[in-house]
């Protein structure tokens, strides 16, 4: 099956940083989602983006399907930003998401 | 527009017990999704529903593991005699089938443990 690695696996920042997350997959995808986990375990949807690129306020995210990776760029990070990051790919015929590993995320004050 | 909602939000039973859990998707997603996350991992995906047939399943899904969407609207899993490693938050989501576009939506998940 479909591979996912994310790195780093840990990352720990001062407020105000900006950081880079990248997501590698091994086969071409249909959907390719990100997701912040809260302390509480709630998924939120952060960019659904297969390919190409998107913004939202200080999160952006940009795909590039040919060469099979995605960044998550996150500027001027708040201590809210805090938690674990998710990849998520489906390919081929399945629509099942598989996850990464996930990038945890400190933002210290 | 309310999102996925997921009943009970914790459970605590012993090994041996059946449990059951419920998830009501976002009106009008005819996919539903059920996924488990153990500690430190990622989701892995256990099995979807479009409307209400069971359209794929997991190894994951052992013979202890059922679960049914009878109305093509909410949908129950049921572990049976429980064991110690079925502890985990399962959780559910649910999309709109479109074409070209299937984002999944998240609940908020049902923490089992197994004592």
């Amino acid at each position: 099956g479909i591979q996912v690695e994310q790195s780093p696996p840990d990352l720990i920042l001062q407020e105000g940083a900006n950081s880079t997350l990248r997501c590698n997959f091994s086969d071409s995808v249909n959907n390719l989602q990100w997701f912040h986990q809260n302390p509480w375990g709630q998924l939120i949807n952060l960019f659904y983006i297969p390919s190409g690129t998107k913004q939202n306020g200080r999160l952006s995210a940009t795909t590039v399907a040919t060469e099979r990776y995605s960044l998550l760029y996150i500027s001027s990070s708040q201590t809210t930003d805090s938690g674990v990051y998710f990849c998520a790919v489906a390919t081929g015929g399945s629509e099942k998401l598989v996850f990464g590993k996930g990038t945890k995320l400190t933002v210290n004050p | 527009d309310t999102g996925v909602s997921q009943d009970p939000r914790h459970k605590i039973t012993k090994r041996g017990q059946n449990v059951t859990f419920r998830c009501d998707p976002i009106s009008e997603h005819n996919r539903l999704y059920w996924y488990r996350q153990t500690l430190g991992q990622g989701p892995e995906f256990l099995t979807y529903f479009q409307n209400e047939a069971q359209l794929e399943k997991s190894r994951l899904l052992s013979d202890r593991f059922s679960a049914e969407r009878p109305k093509g609207s909410f949908s129950t899993l049921e572990i049976q005699r429980t064991e110690q490693g079925d502890s985990a938050m399962y959780l559910c989501a649910s999309s709109v089938a479109g074409y070209s576009y299937n984002e999944q939506f998240f609940g908020p998940g049902t923490r089992l443990t197994v004592l």
